[in-house]
């Protein structure tokens, strides 16, 4: 079965540090892995994914998340944060193989501090 | 242009009642969904169209009915409405397969049951 962790309810920051939100996942095929953004009163926005390729990749907003298979984690990350990153994040996972079923973590919720 | 739109955006209704929301997407995906956000912004899958067909049912009450006319619109009927169907529900498309599989949501149906 699929299943996605985010073991931080919240994580603080100052701006201007760089920030990190945990994802761990577990499927039985190859994941597909998914960061989205949601800001209060709104729909979640997409951030990135990783389906194949560079483990590392990029998405909006500066943010970037890097796919380490061993440790079967998908961490958001981004150098230096912004007040205005502050929202709640969710990281989510298909399994490759062919379900169209998408489980989304518990989200993270992302404070960065003036 | 909006590209995942819901109506009505806030609904607040009694027990009891029958209600139905809306959701259109003008992307050109193949596949629709629709999710329930908790109070404590837990994020859960209820239903899944492809292409008009029902792919995924998870274990929702059947006064719940998703309806497809077309693949372009998924609607969501609520019969006998009950005080823990009061969340936010989203809905979201996606083309699922060569690479794509973002998904894009809609900015939410606020239910209220009172």
């Amino acid at each position: 079965a699929q299943s996605v962790a985010q073991p931080e309810d919240q994580v603080n920051v100052a701006e201007g540090n760089p920030l990190t939100v945990k994802c761990t996942y577990s499927v039985s095929g190859n994941p597909y892995l998914f960061w989205y953004v949601q800001y209060p009163n709104r729909g979640l926005q997409f951030l990135l994914k990783y389906i194949t390729g560079d483990n590392l990749v990029k998405g909006s907003y500066g943010f970037e998340a890097e796919f380490n298979k061993s440790q079967t984690s998908f961490h958001l990350k981004k150098p230096s944060a912004l007040v205005s990153d502050s929202a709640l994040y969710f990281c989510a996972v298909r399994d490759g193989g062919g379900t169209y079923k998408y489980i989304f973590g518990t989200g993270t919720r992302l404070k960065v501090l003036a | 242009d909006t590209a995942v739109s819901q109506t009505p955006k806030y609904l607040v209704t009694q027990m009891g009642n029958d209600k139905s929301i809306k959701c259109e997407q003008n992307l050109g995906h193949d596949t629709m969904y629709w999710y329930k956000q908790d109070s404590k912004k837990f994020l859960k899958i209820m239903f899944s169209y492809n292409n008009k067909e029902l792919i995924i049912n998870e274990t929702v009450p059947n006064r719940f009915s998703p309806k497809s006319p077309d693949k372009a619109h998924l609607n969501l009927h609520i019969n006998s409405l009950e005080l823990g169907d009061s969340a936010v529900y989203f809905c979201a498309s996606s083309r699922v397969g060569g690479g794509t599989d973002t998904q894009y949501f809609g900015p939410g149906t606020r239910l209220t049951v009172l």
